[in-house]
């Protein structure tokens, strides 16, 4: 069984660094082909993918989020990390990772709310 | 990047209608498409994956089809727990993108 949980803060002040942490189970990140990523969704808008990684640490980002993303895994324990640096109020969403196999984002946790306010 | 617009943004149809949903990719993207549905307070659910085939568990009423940049979700015959909104996501290319949604309703 597929299972991911994120966390996070819950709250931060703007300029500060957001970290995430994503434990899964039910698959390995050292498996040929398997990946993680993060998306994310202010209240009541869509989604927006913000960082993939592979299987052999192979890492995409999307350049709208310039170089404030840090996406990383720790393989033994099941757990993929995505920071992001210099937030500020638009980075205030519920934060998802998501299995990503076959291309797909095929299983995903229940999502964590971070809000960033002064 | 690869940009997707969806449509309607929303729908509103009656019990057992038929209910089709479209996206239009703005490059050529074979068939790496997907959709999911998300239910509010929920994470979005795998509906469809290779633009055509049905992820596991999901009920037969729902398909999907491609005419060239352009792919279609529907729904054979609208059920209650079919309520939510549809995205649409281009997996061809990084940055992976996802059409804005359509929020389906009940009439």
């Amino acid at each position: 069984q597929v299972t991911l949980k994120e966390s996070g803060p819950g709250i931060l002040q703007p300029s500060q660094t957001l970290s995430l942490t994503c434990t899964f189970s039910g698959f390995s990140l050292s498996t040929y082909g398997m990946g993680v990523g993060w998306i994310r969704q202010p209240s009541g808008k869509g989604l927006e993918w913000l960082a993939n990684i592979w299987w052999d640490d192979d890492k995409y980002y999307n350049p709208s989020l310039k170089n404030r993303l840090t996406i990383s895994k720790d393989t033994s324990n099941n757990q993929a990390f995505l920071k992001i640096t210099n937030v500020d109020t638009a980075d205030t969403a519920t934060y998802y990772c998501a299995r990503n196999y076959g291309s797909y984002f095929d299983y995903w946790g229940q999502g964590v709310m971070v809000t960033v306010s002064s | 990047d690869i940009q997707m617009t969806q449509s309607p943004a929303s729908l509103s149809a009656s019990l057992e209608e038929i209910v089709t949903i479209t996206c239009q990719a703005s490059q050529d993207i074979g068939n790496w498409l997907a959709w999911y549905q998300q239910k509010p307070g929920k994470s979005p659910q795998l509906l469809i994956y290779g633009a055509t085939s049905l992820a596991d568990g999901v009920p037969s009423r729902f398909s999907g089809s491609r005419s060239g940049t352009q792919y279609s979700l529907k729904i054979s015959r609208l059920q209650v727990e079919d309520i939510g909104i549809y995205y649409c996501l281009q997996a061809y290319s990084a940055p992976y993108t996802f059409g804005a949604g359509t929020k389906l309703e009940l009439k």
